[in-house]
């Protein structure tokens, strides 16, 4: 079976512009994440969401949004880039929204911001 | 805010020695602890995990340690290979169904030598 798959893999923008992340989850998992893993740190959570709804946000900007489709796979979307955007994306799925499930972590897009 | 605290930085082990890496937390909602090992350019990988009715899991080379009344875990590698250089982060989510994200420590750059 695949893996949590996510592209693209790298993507350089510039300040201002707009980028959009995409993520597809294990085959038979309904639970998405999006965590952002600055250079050198853990990863910092951004979303979850849960049968196509957002069940949680972290601390970032409304600049952040996400959704997830109706076949479990989810975007990412960060408007009006900054440098400090820059970073490792990570998306995380789970086969449920509860507390007895792990999660599994795509490899990540790396963003830099230019 | 940090709510999980990682210890040390970085370690540097001989090859067939024991690594520790210690985490303490502060919420004690918490209830699920896993360890993921991140390798350059990957996402994390899920290691080990435990949860806080058991003071000790060990899986292969690789033990949890769990102490709720001090609200600290390890992880303690045995036999340490230079193939586990890697960074290892710990983390902690509060058990409830739905929205609960994963809170990680900032990370432990383990590095074995020959």
């Amino acid at each position: 079976d695949a893996g949590v798959t996510q592209s693209p893999t790298h993507l350089i923008k510039t300040r201002g512009q707009q980028v959009t992340l995409r993520c597809s989850p294990i085959s038979g998992h309904k639970s998405v994440s999006w965590y952002q893993q600055v250079l050198g740190q853990g990863p910092q959570f951004i979303f979850q969401y849960y049968e196509k709804e957002e069940r949680g946000r972290g601390n970032f900007p409304d600049r952040f949004s996400a959704r997830q489709f109706p076949n479990y796979s989810s975007e990412l979307n960060v408007n009006a880039l900054l440098l400090g955007d820059s970073a490792l994306y990570l998306c995380a799925s789970r086969w449920g929204g509860g507390a007895n499930t792990e999660a599994f972590f795509g490899q990540g897009t790396r963003l830099t911001v230019v | 805010q940090q709510q999980v605290k990682q210890s040390p930085q970085s370690l540097i082990v001989q090859k067939g020695g024991i690594s520790i890496i210690n985490c303490a937390y502060e919420n004690t909602a918490f209830d699920y602890f896993p360890w993921y090992q991140q390798f350059p350019g990957k996402g994390p990988a899920l290691l080990i995990a435990i949860r806080p009715d058991v003071s000790e899991k060990k899986e292969g080379r690789f033990t949890i340690s769990f102490n709720k009344s001090a609200k600290q875990f390890s992880l303690h590698i045995m036999d340490s290979q230079p193939g586990d250089s890697a960074t290892y982060f710990c983390a902690a989510r509060k058990g409830s169904a739905g929205n609960t994200p994963l809170v990680f420590g900032k990370g432990t750059r383990l590095s074995v030598i020959a």
